[in-house]
């Protein structure tokens, strides 16, 4: 069955320090994939996205993701957090045909401590 | 910029009523989709749809239906709206199969 596991449900890191949120797919082929970000009471918006190429893909606000085949996993990283990076985090996969559908993680949510 | 415009942020119906949930998009999108979100449960697709007046059952399609009439407009109906239909709603929109999806801000139902 087609799935996106992310593990961990709430992480909190200090303003500065470095942060890597975990995803783990399982699906019949490499899928599209996908992290979304969630402020509070908005909708989601894409940050980073992996199709094919370079497995090191950047994104906007500084972020980055890693994919590695071997080990089915997508996962986000930052640097240096900004307390403005508190939110919610969403890894997705959609596959190639045309009539697919974005499978969601259950999602991270992510504190800044002062 | 692409803007997915949901009618309503919030919403309070009574159990029992026909509630209507509008999407619209302006970028010409094929695909549309309807999930809803629930603490700690991530977003369950409902429904989504890759043409006009194509659509195809999500993960949790019980109770809801959709109508695509116009490319641009993808609504979520809930025929006898029911208390555990409370919820956040999100509608997104997409071009192709790699360029990701846009959602709109939500709409925050709540049944009475």
């Amino acid at each position: 069955a087609q799935s996106v596991t992310q593990p961990d449900i709430h992480i909190t890191v200090s303003e500065g320090a470095s942060l890597e949120l975990r995803c783990n797919y399982s699906y019949g082929a490499t899928p599209y994939l996908f992290w979304y970000v969630q402020s509070p009471g908005q909708g989601l918006q894409l940050l980073l996205k992996y199709f094919s190429g370079d497995t090191l893909v950047q994104g906007i606000k500084g972020f980055e993701a890693e994919f590695k085949r071997s080990q089915s996993s997508f996962n986000l990283r930052k640097p240096s957090v900004h307390w403005s990076d508190a939110a919610e985090y969403f890894c997705a996969v959609e596959g190639y045909s045309s009539a697919s559908k974005i499978i969601f993680g259950s999602g991270t949510r992510l504190s800044i401590r002062p | 910029d692409v803007k997915v415009t949901q009618s309503s942020r919030y919403l309070v119906k009574r159990t029992g009523e026909k509630v209507f949930l509008e999407c619209v998009q302006d970028m010409d999108h094929e695909n549309m989709f309807w999930y809803r979100q629930d603490p700690g449960l991530g977003l369950r697709l409902i429904y989504f749809s890759y043409d006009v007046k194509m659509k195809e059952k999500g993960d949790i399609p019980e109770g809801y239906s959709v109508s695509r009439e116009k490319k641009e407009r993808f609504s979520l109906i809930l025929e006898s709206a029911s208390t555990n239909q409370t919820s956040m709603y999100l509608c997104a929109s997409s071009l192709q199969r790699d360029a990701g999806a846009f959602f709109g801000q939500g709409t925050r139902l709540t049944v009475v």
